[in-house]
């Protein structure tokens, strides 16, 4: 059974970075099937979609946090991370991992991690 | 960014009673290939969104077949033909169409 799981600091003061890791288990981040994702949801919001990753290292970022955003992929610890770099209020929200069979079907999650922009 | 619209955002139905959500994007989801890439989650409370819906039509593994989802182009609908308390959350359209992925509103069914 596959299982992703965040983590990383709840609180992060404004103008600071926003570091947060998944970590996979129950299955290997370099099998090549899938895309490994960010999404985002602020509390009482909907949700939107950050960016992914491929195991080679390839990533998409959605253009309106691309200046400020790195996915990045360790396969030997079989983790992705994320950093959000610049950040401010409307930055917290809770932050998803999730398994993307290649089209958007996302059919594993994490629990989603609270992160909270505050000084 | 291709826009999603969701209707209703809120949905209060009587267990036992058929619901359905619409769902319509600003630019068609049928692909070259042939594919639809409409999707449709569940975000039950507490807790992350799961796949109900793949490609338009497509159950999810586990989904119950009482989640049916139709449509083609720039519209879409997702229905329960009957609403059980289990079904109580947010559901989501999402396109994946073109990146990046964006999801419509998202619509809160609650039991009456």
């Amino acid at each position: 059974q596959v299982q992703l799981q965040e983590s990383g600091p709840g609180l992060v003061k404004p103008s600071q970075t926003l570091s947060l890791t998944c970590t996979v288990s129950g299955g290997s981040i370099s099998s090549g099937d899938y895309y490994w994702s960010w999404i985002r949801q602020p509390p009482g919001k909907g949700l939107e979609w950050i960016g992914y990753i491929y195991y080679s290292g390839s990533t998409y970022y959605n253009p309106s946090l691309k200046s400020r955003v790195t996915i990045s992929v360790d396969t030997s610890k079989n983790q992705f991370s994320l950093k959000l770099s610049s950040v401010t209020a409307a930055d917290t929200a809770v932050y998803y991992c999730a398994r993307d069979l290649g089209y958007g079907d996302y059919d594993y999650w994490g629990q989603g991690t609270l992160v909270t922009v505050s000084s | 960014d291709i826009v999603m619209t969701q209707t209703p955002l809120s949905l209060s139905v009587t267990p036992g009673q058929p619901a359905s959500i619409s769902c319509k994007s600003s630019q068609s989801l049928l692909h070259s290939d042939g594919k639809t890439y409409l999707y449709w989650y569940l975000q039950k409370p507490g807790q992350p969104p799961q796949l109900l819906i793949y490609e338009v039509s497509n159950r999810f593994s586990g989904v119950p077949d009482r989640f049916s989802g139709s449509g083609s182009g720039t519209d879409f609908t997702l229905k329960i033909s009957r609403v059980e308390a289990e079904d109580v959350g947010v559901y989501y359209c999402m396109q994946s169409i073109q990146l990046p992925w964006t999801f419509g509103q998202g619509t809160k069914v609650e039991i009456k």
